[in-house]
């Protein structure tokens, strides 16, 4: 069955880089998308950046200076690299499916940016 | 960017009530269009894509509609169940935008 779960450090230091892995299964990265989506606490969901089946990237106009997404075919992984990092960058962040809608999620991964 | 319009903000109604919520979109988007229930503590569920169609396991009393760039979520007969966070979602062209999001809540 499809499955997505995020993994990374729950507390992270203000300027340091993020680094989050979204591992699938039950799909193939070569043939399905995924997305990054975040959540901080008790606010809506925030379009983060995406990886298509064919390995192109796009990302959060506002993040886009800070962020990269990539993933290990071979692995069934995604990464999610953000340098620089604020408080507002406290959230929970997802990994999902797109096909071409959000159909499977991850359950998400808490993140804190705080010294 | 695309932006989409999430209104209400906040909506309480009472069981069995007709439920509608709205997102605008600033341009064309055409049907990409989905809704998303969110309910406390757990990810996102689809309820509807391209802009009209219901997936799989989602209630008949969930619909979406579409009139130009205005799209609509509504639930026929509001059950306790239905209680969460509502979030339209534009997948029309990159990056994707959310709505900002409609708490429902039981009056």
């Amino acid at each position: 069955q499809v499955q997505l779960k995020e993994s990374g450090p729950g507390l992270v230091q203000p300027s340091q880089t993020l680094s989050l892995t979204c591992t699938v299964s039950g799909f193939s990265l070569t043939s399905n998308s995924v997305h990054w989506v975040r959540q901080p606490p008790g606010k809506g969901l925030e379009w983060v950046g995406a990886i298509w089946s064919g390995g192109s990237t796009d990302y959060n106009s506002a993040l886009k200076s800070r962020l990269s997404i990539s993933r290990d075919t071979s692995k069934s992984q995604v990464f999610l690299k953000m340098n620089s990092l604020q408080t507002e960058d406290t959230a929970i962040y997802f990994c999902t499916r797109v096909r071409p809608w959000f159909d499977y999620w991850g359950q998400g991964v808490m993140v804190t940016v705080s010294s | 960017d695309i932006q989409m319009t999430q209104s209400p903000a906040s909506l309480s109604a009472s069981l069995e009530e007709i439920v509608t919520i709205t997102c605008q979109a600033s341009q064309d988007i055409g049907n990409w269009l989905s809704w998303y229930q969110q309910k406390p503590g757990k990810s996102p569920q689809l309820l509807i894509y391209g802009a009209t169609s219901l997936a799989d396991g989602v209630p008949s009393r969930f619909s979406g509609s579409r009139s130009g760039t205005q799209y609509s979520l509504k639930i026929s007969r509001l059950q306790v169940e239905d209680i969460g966070i509502y979030y339209c979602l534009q997948a029309y062209s990159a990056p994707w935008t959310f709505g900002g999001g409609t708490k429902l809540e039981l009056k």
